[in-house]
């Protein structure tokens, strides 16, 4: 089983719709969590944390569900410009003590006019 | 700030030529990572440095790929001898931390090995 695994898509969603995915996570001891939005050809780029209590900004919520284990992005009212791919990150402190992050291969979003 | 720098943006070589990356992090971030990207593996994490220290190399693929970073301003990602399966965009990211800080990316290299 992957560390973190991500459905792929594409998910073509038409405008002003809502769309959800997740990111499910192997490693029980994971502790931070993190939605990264990647255009085409360009970096990633940190969309936001996920805190155990779920968080909001603006039209995005983002959810955790430790006893399931996965990270939930929710996208309102969305926006031509939110196409791109959604990208889970997962963290954790390995057996050695170093800390260990590994990103989902992501999620690709089309919003069609 | 300027954000991640890496250079070159572009690189195309021939099998069996060495290759280097290189990246200066955000000043002040004491955090160093040096990422691959495939259409087929996604993103991975090859290496981190923590004050110009190698923490976690166990992403490094095999011996052909080595990355040092002498000083907290500047680190380098090479290959040699390359080969075409190599061909990927690698990303170099800075941080305050690994655990809960965000990580912030350069633009990258796409890197073509024929």
């Amino acid at each position: 089983r992957k560390e973190v695994e991500q459905d792929p898509g594409p998910f073509n969603v038409p405008e002003g719709a809502t769309v959800a995915f997740n990111c499910t996570y192997s490693n029980s001891a994971s502790q931070s969590f993190f939605w990264y939005r990647q255009d085409c050809r360009k970096e990633p780029k940190l969309l936001m944390s996920v805190y155990s209590s779920g968080n909001e900004d603006g039209r995005f919520t983002a959810q955790l569900n430790r006893a399931s284990q996965y990270i939930s992005l929710l996208i309102r009212d969305s926006k031509l410009s939110d196409s791109a791919t959604y990208l889970c990150v997962v963290t954790f402190i390995s057996n050695f003590g170093n800390e260990k992050l590994t990103f989902g291969t992501g999620t690709r979003l089309t919003i069609i006019p | 700030d300027a954000g991640v720098i890496q250079s070159p943006r572009h690189e195309v070589t021939e099998m069996g030529q060495e290759v280097t990356l290189r990246c200066k992090p955000i000043s002040g971030h004491d955090y160093l990572f040096w990422y691959r990207q495939t259409m087929m593996r996604g993103l991975e994490l090859l290496i981190y440095f923590n004050n110009n220290v190698p923490i976690d190399d166990s992403g490094m693929p095999e011996d052909r790929f080595s990355a040092k970073m002498p000083n907290a301003s500047f680190s380098t990602l090479k290959i040699q001898p390359s080969e075409p399966r190599d061909s990927a965009v690698y990303f170099c990211a800075s941080s305050l931390g690994v655990v809960s800080y965000e990580q912030y990316f350069g633009p990258g290299t796409r890197l073509t090995v024929t």
